[in-house]
């Protein structure tokens, strides 16, 4: 079955830098998300991405957020200077079609300190 | 705005028993509705979808969900619970605006004993 791949599964990272997180969603698939869900929370909506640009994001997707889909196969979400409270795990997700749900990826755990 | 309710923050139920977890929501229009599960340390898996059609859905693992529109519920239901199916799940609905964003509840940990 096809699957969502993300990585890594584990970054630290220090408050102040940069961090990428990378997916690689399912390769017939035309919408992609970025959601979050900070340890024991729920999961929150960040940003959809269809046909090259963003096309819906919350209100936690400000500035330092960034997506990118460089290449037609991966799909980055960027963080350009990390704070504590990014600590998260951030999941990739992508739909070929609402009436198809939506493919999940295993998540990345984001350790800021 | 589209939300979704998870009432328990935790089930309990015995290996062997039947199984319901709860879960209400809030659209304007039609839901389209989903459960999800995670593992620990693990990602989202989807159980089911309820888009149109039969109020009953039936998903993966056994797991079904009964959509009642009156009561604006989307229960999640197993006949017989598994140890295994100790996790956390989640209730989900698609916005009606935008490019199908899904609205999350709280999520509703389920522990099967022995």
């Amino acid at each position: 079955e096809p699957e969502v791949t993300q990585t890594p599964s584990h970054q630290v990272t220090q408050m102040g830098q940069e961090v990428i997180l990378r997916c690689v969603p399912i390769s017939n698939h035309l919408y992609f998300y970025w959601y979050r869900q900070i340890l024991g929370q729920k999961v929150e909506f960040l940003v959809s991405f269809y046909n090259n640009e963003i096309s819906e994001k919350s209100e936690i997707f400000d500035d330092q957020f960034s997506v990118e889909r460089p290449d037609g196969s991966n799909f980055t979400l960027k963080i350009r200077s990390t704070k504590l409270e990014d600590s998260a795990m951030y999941f990739c997700a992508s739909s070929e079609d609402f009436n198809y749900g939506y493919t999940f990826g295993s998540g990345t755990r984001l350790t800021v300190v | 705005a589209q939300s979704v309710a998870q009432p328990e923050d935790q089930v309990n139920v015995a290996e062997g028993n039947p199984l319901t977890v709860k879960c209400t929501y809030s659209v304007s229009g039609n839901p389209y509705l989903f459960w999800y599960v995670q593992y620990p340390n693990r990602g989202l898996q989807f159980l089911l979808k309820y888009i149109t059609g039969d109020n009953l859905v039936k998903g993966s693992y056994g797991f079904e969900a009964e959509f009642n529109k009156s009561q604006t519920s989307f229960h999640l239901k197993k006949p017989s619970a598994l140890v295994s199916d100790s996790a956390l799940y989640f209730c989900a609905v698609r916005a009606l605006t935008g490019f199908q964003k899904l609205v999350f509840g709280t999520g509703t940990r389920l522990l099967v004993s022995p």
